[in-house]
């Protein structure tokens, strides 16, 4: 089957350091992807991982691990304009999404 | 450009008619899939489409039609058995190393 997790909503401090969690049980891996969602837009895409490691890419990070089935996503020196819902989805035999993860930054 | 195109933006449709979304890719991408998004919560799979001519259902199909004729093309059909059709709906497209999004169709019952 095809299950993945992440939080439903995390809220942090305009300037700070927050990180989001995604852990999965998929048939088959062939990437994961982090997706940024505005309200009432489509998502945008953020990061993806097919190999073990950190991925840097300016404020955002994402971690991979694929022996236990993990990913977070990193995000540094918050603004608000951060605030958002963030995705997490696996690339197995399907593309299969989290519920995503509603970030709240606050001034 | 390379990219993944939706239309219409906005879409309005009166009770009982089936209206068709379209969405077209130009990425050679394989895998094509159609999802529901009602306010505040996450994409629900409708159908997806890993090869041309095939296509499966994903959790929430009932109300919704499919064709994949063309590789470049999955277009969803809206029916009237779709008691709750109000929603934002969103085509991706995926191949190894990239899945992307178009801009989405927002459908609204009138």
């Amino acid at each position: 089957g095809q299950n993945i997790d992440q939080p439903t909503e995390m809220t942090a401090t305009e300037g700070a350091i927050v990180q989001i969690n995604c852990t999965y049980q998929t048939s088959g891996f062939n990437g994961l992807f982090w997706y940024q969602q505005h309200a009432g837009e489509a998502p945008t895409f953020l990061s993806y991982n097919v190999l073990d490691g950190l991925e840097e890419k300016g404020r955002f990070s994402s971690f991979l691990s694929r022996s236990k089935g993990y990913s977070y996503l990193l995000l540094k020196e918050l603004q608000m304009k951060d605030s958002a819902s963030y995705l997490c989805a696996v690339v197995g035999n399907m593309l299969t999404f989290g519920g995503g993860t509603r970030l709240m930054v606050k001034p | 450009d390379g990219g993944i195109t939706q239309s219409p933006k906005y879409l309005f449709r009166k009770e009982g008619q089936n209206v068709t979304l379209s969405c077209e890719q130009n990425l050679n991408h394989d895998a094509m899939y159609w999802y529901r998004q009602d306010p505040g919560q996450g994409l629900r799979l409708i159908y997806y489409s890993q090869i041309v001519n095939d296509f499966q259902k994903g959790d929430i199909a009932e109300g919704y039609s499919v064709s994949r004729e063309k590789k470049e093309s999955f277009p969803l059909t809206v029916t009237s058995a779709q008691k709750n059709p109000t929603a934002f709906y969103l085509c991706a497209s995926s191949m190894n190393g990239g899945a992307f999004f178009g801009q989405g169709t927002r459908l609204t019952v009138v």
